[in-house]
């Protein structure tokens, strides 16, 4: 079956250090792949997107991420975090034209001061 | 301000009732959707509708139902027929021909 995953589901960084997030989905094709962003009881925001060309996309809020074919991952990258880069973090992927979003679990990114 | 209104932001309801969420957006956007959203689960999708005047049952459509009678506004029911409908509601909505969707505020719905 066609799934997204998301191996971690809690990861805690300390202010300052770097992030990666991990993703990685089960389609043969390219897909597009995103990152949102959800904070406590709220919707979710679009952190980045990859539809084609450049495998590394810059997002919002200092975040990128990098498609890798091989590994078939799109892990989610940032240099430096935030205490307010507390959130949960989902990966979707659209592996198909019919426009319908698969979602990965999320991963809940806890921040230490 | 463009965006996409979900209201109330919390509801209550007694088992045994139908409760509608209301969803509506500004974005002059095509397609609109539902999503559940329970702890480590991810979002699913409930129905979707790509069109005023139609829609699709998504992966967890039982005990749902929707309408789309205008271009702004997907309305929710959750019927008695829904088993465990205490869950974090969120709309969205998203040009037609493109993937990328936003997002509404959501909607917590206890069953008391």
């Amino acid at each position: 079956a066609q799934s997204v995953t998301q191996p971690d589901i809690h990861i805690t960084v300390s202010e300052g250090a770097s992030l990666e997030l991990r993703c990685n989905y089960s389609y043969g094709a390219t897909p597009y792949l995103f990152w949102y962003v959800q904070s406590p009881g709220q919707g979710l925001q679009l952190l980045l997107k990859y539809f084609s060309g450049d495998t590394l996309v810059q997002g919002i809020k200092g975040f990128e991420a990098e498609f890798k074919r091989s590994q078939s991952s799109f892990n989610l990258r940032k240099p430096s975090v935030h205490w307010s880069d507390a959130a949960e973090y989902f990966c979707a992927v659209v592996p198909d034209s019919n426009y319908q979003l698969i979602w990965g679990a999320g991963t809940k990114l806890i921040i230490k001061p | 301000d463009g965006g996409i209104t979900q209201s109330p932001k919390y509801l209550f309801r007694k088992e045994g009732q139908n409760v509608t969420l209301s969803c509506e957006q500004n974005l002059n956007h095509d397609a609109m959707y539902w999503y559940r959203q329970d702890p480590g689960q991810g979002l699913r999708l409930i129905y979707y509708s790509q069109i005023v005047n139609d829609f699709q049952k998504g992966d967890i459509a039982e005990g749902y139902s929707v309408s789309r009678e205008k271009k702004e506004s997907f309305p929710l029911t959750v019927t008695s027929a829904q088993k465990n409908p205490t869950a974090f509601y969120l709309c969205a909505s998203s040009m037609p021909g493109t993937d990328t969707q936003y997002f509404g505020p959501g909607t917590r719905l206890t069953v008391l």
